[in-house]
């Protein structure tokens, strides 16, 4: 079946504007996760979802950094007011649960977003 | 707080060798999961192989196998017969039982020769 797909596979934006990243899971996934791939950050965990509880958004770095996930299904990362320091390659990940032998992530190509 | 160390940046094999990639952890809890990842060129993350910290026994998938051992905690992956479509960075990674971030080390490229 399909994996993981993303868009767009790369964005450039100017600082200060707003970017929506979009993540389609797995079909039948419940589990959803963005990470972080930077040069001087290596991979962080930004924020996951797991059915319909509330997400843990624990390694959100800033305020301008939100995540939503309509319909238990596709998910959409938003980042306001861009910074230079925004610039990373954002990955999605999504599991058939969060725990146990169903945790396996499968991720997708990513979003290469580069802030000028 | 969980840490993951890789403390191999760059390693490089020549085809058809064996080649191992270090990864050391740190953790208090007694039930977590273990993840080597496989990202080529393409970005995309491709798991390679997982460990569940309650069995004693080590993964193996295929040409690769893990030396797991947990007292040390440490979690290395062996490549046997190294091929060109191994070249890539290999992360390893830490997932608590009960909770599904994952924790990432800092990656190692791995470079195969001809």
């Amino acid at each position: 079946g399909a994996g993981v797909s993303q868009s767009p596979s790369n964005k450039v934006t100017e600082k200060g504007k707003d970017v929506e990243l979009r993540c389609d899971p797995i079909s039948g996934h419940t589990a959803l996760y963005w990470y972080r791939q930077s040069l001087g950050q290596g991979l962080e965990f930004l924020i996951y979802f797991q059915g319909n509880s509330a997400p843990d958004k624990s390694g959100l770095p800033s305020d301008r950094f939100s995540a939503e996930r309509t319909g238990g299904s596709v998910s959409t990362l938003t980042i306001q007011r861009t910074q230079q320091e925004d610039s990373a390659v954002y990955l999605c990940a999504s599991s058939l649960a969060s725990s146990g032998n169903t945790d396996t992530q499968y991720f997708g190509p990513g979003t290469r977003l580069t802030v000028l | 707080a969980q840490t993951v160390t890789q403390s191999q940046p760059e390693m490089s094999v020549q085809e058809a060798e064996t080649v191992t990639l270090s990864c050391t952890y740190d953790t208090s809890e007694s039930d977590y999961y273990l993840f080597w990842y496989k990202q080529p060129p393409s970005r995309q993350m491709i798991l390679v192989i997982r460990q569940e910290a309650y069995k004693q026994q080590n993964a193996t998938e295929n040409r690769f196998s893990v030396n797991f051992q947990k007292a040390a905690k440490s979690f290395s992956l062996k490549i046997s017969d190294s091929q060109l479509g191994d070249a890539a960075m290999y992360f390893c990674a830490y997932r608590s039982g009960g909770f599904g971030k994952l924790i990432f080390g800092t990656g190692t490229r791995l470079q195969v020769f001809p």
